[in-house]
C-alpha cells in the first residue's frame, strides 16, 4: 500500500524558513517523480514543485521560484521542500504526491499545514 | 501558462442525477496530459481520470471523461451519495496547472 506522510509544518513568522519532509513507502521510490501541491484554507489546489526520479529535473511554480527548493533522498525514501523567505500567502496545507509518468499525481499524502503569520 | 477554467462553480443535484462538469483551457492541451481529481472535505485529492478519458485504478465506471483541444468534460452518470465533492481538472503543458474546481453538492 502506498503511503505518503508529510511533516514539518507549523506556525512560522514571515521571512523565516521551514523544511517540509515526506516519507514514502509501499512503492519503489526511486522509480517515480514526486511533487508538492498546496491548498490555501478554503481555496483550490496549486502546484508548487516537482522533482524527477534522480533529481535531474526540477520545476517550480513562479510564485515560489527562487524561494523554495525541492530535493529527495532515494536512500531514505524521502522528499523535501525547503521553504525560505516565507510570506503570509504561503499559508496552506502542503501535500506530497507521487508521480505517475511525469505529469500525474496518483497518490497523495494527508498534508502538513504551514501557517505564516507574525 | 495555460489557465484552466472550470464551470459551473457549484452544481446542485440529487442522488441518481447526471452531473456534467466542464474544464476549458486557455490554449490547446494534449489530451494525454489532462486529468481530473476528486476531493472530499477533510481528505486529500484522488486521481479519477487521466489522459482525458481513462479511469484510474478503482474508479467506478459511472465516471467518464471526454474532450480534446481546449474543452474537456467529466461526467458522472448517476450520482451516488459519496460522489458529492469538489472536482478539479489539471494539465501539464510547459507547467502544471489546476482548474479552480467545481463543487457538486446535494440539492
Amino acid at each position: 500500500e502506498v503511503q505518503l506522510v508529510e511533516s514539518g509544518g507549523g506556525l512560522v513568522q514571515p521571512g523565516r524558513s521551514v523544511r517540509l519532509s515526506c516519507a514514502a513507502s509501499g512503492f519503489k521510490f526511486d522509480d517515480h517523480a514526486m511533487h508538492w501541491v498546496r491548498q490555501a484554507p478554503g481555496k483550490g489546489l496549486e502546484w508548487v514543485s516537482s522533482i524527477n526520479w534522480n533529481s535531474g529535473s526540477l520545476e517550480y511554480a513562479d510564485s515560489v521560484k527562487g524561494r523554495f527548493t525541492v530535493s529527495r533522498d532515494n536512500a531514505k525514501n524521502s522528499l523535501y521542500l525547503q521553504m525560505n523567505s516565507l510570506r503570509p500567502e504561503d499559508t496552506a496545507l502542503y501535500y506530497c504526491a507521487k508521480g505517475r509518468l511525469w505529469h500525474l499525481f496518483d497518490y497523495w499524502g494527508q498534508g502538513t499545514l504551514v501557517t505564516v503569520s507574525s | 501558462e495555460i489557465v484552466l477554467t472550470q464551470s459551473p462553480g457549484t452544481l446542485s443535484l440529487s442522488p441518481g442525477e447526471r452531473a456534467t462538469l466542464s474544464c476549458r483551457a486557455s490554449q490547446s492541451v494534449s489530451s494525454s496530459l489532462l486529468a481530473w481529481y476528486q476531493q472530499k472535505p477533510g481528505q486529500a485529492p484522488r486521481l479519477l481520470i487521466y489522459g482525458a478519458s481513462s479511469r484510474a485504478t478503482g474508479i467506478p465506471d459511472r465516471f467518464s471523461g471526454s474532450g480534446s483541444g481546449t474543452d474537456f468534460t467529466l461526467t458522472i452518470s448517476r450520482l451516488e451519495p459519496e460522489d458529492f465533492a469538489v472536482y478539479y481538472c489539471q494539465q501539464y503543458g510547459s507547467s502544471f496547472t489546476f482548474g479552480g474546481g467545481t463543487k457538486v453538492e446535494i440539492k
